[in-house]
């Protein structure tokens, strides 16, 4: 079956520019997740999403944000880029709840911010 | 709060070797622990997920053990190859709400 599909999987923006990334989860799986992945700081967790809910959200200002659809696919969207958003932006997901369930990632999608 | 830390940071070593990566927990009520191998620039790749009720998971020439009582994890990576280059991570549930809280990794390379 398919797996995590994210798209687009490069991309390059300017700053105060926002951006859009997608996630398709595997089918049947209800739960989205996001992280952040930069060389300094590791992967950090962004938010989740399960059932069109946001279950629980990292600690990040509130340029970030995202949504869950009926289908299960999410959208996060940063606002007014700044130099330091450039990251790789992962999602995974989970049958259940992430911290039940074993976590299935994208490819991610690279985000450059010049 | 959960903190995970991973030793060593990096590793290199010969074709054929066994070796052994470290994760350790600092809060033992988990669901699971989950090992994943990363390449550079890609996306994680799920090794073994083993639940807190059992002790190991075995895929191939990979064995990942768990002690809660102890907040460690161990991942076996048994007669190494060249493919196995590549970041391994490990990631614990928080219990203080729903994310995941990842190790900084390993980074192995095994030399031809």
């Amino acid at each position: 079956k398919a797996g995590v599909t994210q798209t687009p999987r490069y991309l390059i923006k300017t700053r105060g520019q926002q951006v859009t990334l997608s996630c398709s989860p595997i089918s049947g799986h209800r739960s989205v997740s996001w992280y952040q992945q930069t060389p300094g700081q590791g992967l950090q967790f962004l938010f989740e999403y399960f059932s069109e809910t946001q279950r629980n959200k990292g600690n990040f200002p509130g340029r970030f944000s995202g949504r869950q659809f009926s289908n299960s696919r999410s959208e996060m969207n940063v606002s007014t880029l700044e130099l330091g958003d450039s990251a790789l932006y992962l999602c995974a997901s989970s049958l259940t709840l992430s911290n039940t369930g074993e976590l299935f990632f994208g490819e991610g999608s690279r985000l450059t911010v010049l | 709060k959960q903190e995970v830390t991973q030793i060593p940071a990096a590793l290199s070593v010969p074709e054929g070797e066994n070796l052994v990566l470290n994760c350790s927990f600092t809060d033992s009520a988990i669901y699971n622990l989950q090992w994943f191998r990363q390449d550079p620039g890609k996306g994680l790749t799920s090794l073994l997920l083993i639940q807190s009720s059992q002790r190991e998971q075995t895929s191939g020439r990979l064995n990942a053990s768990l002690d809660k009582s102890s907040g460690r994890s161990t991942l076996y990576i048994a007669a190494s190859q060249p493919g196995d280059s590549a970041t391994y991570l490990c990631a614990v549930p928080n219990t203080g709400g729903f994310k995941t809280i990842f190790g900084a990794g390993t980074r192995l390379f095994v030399k031809a």
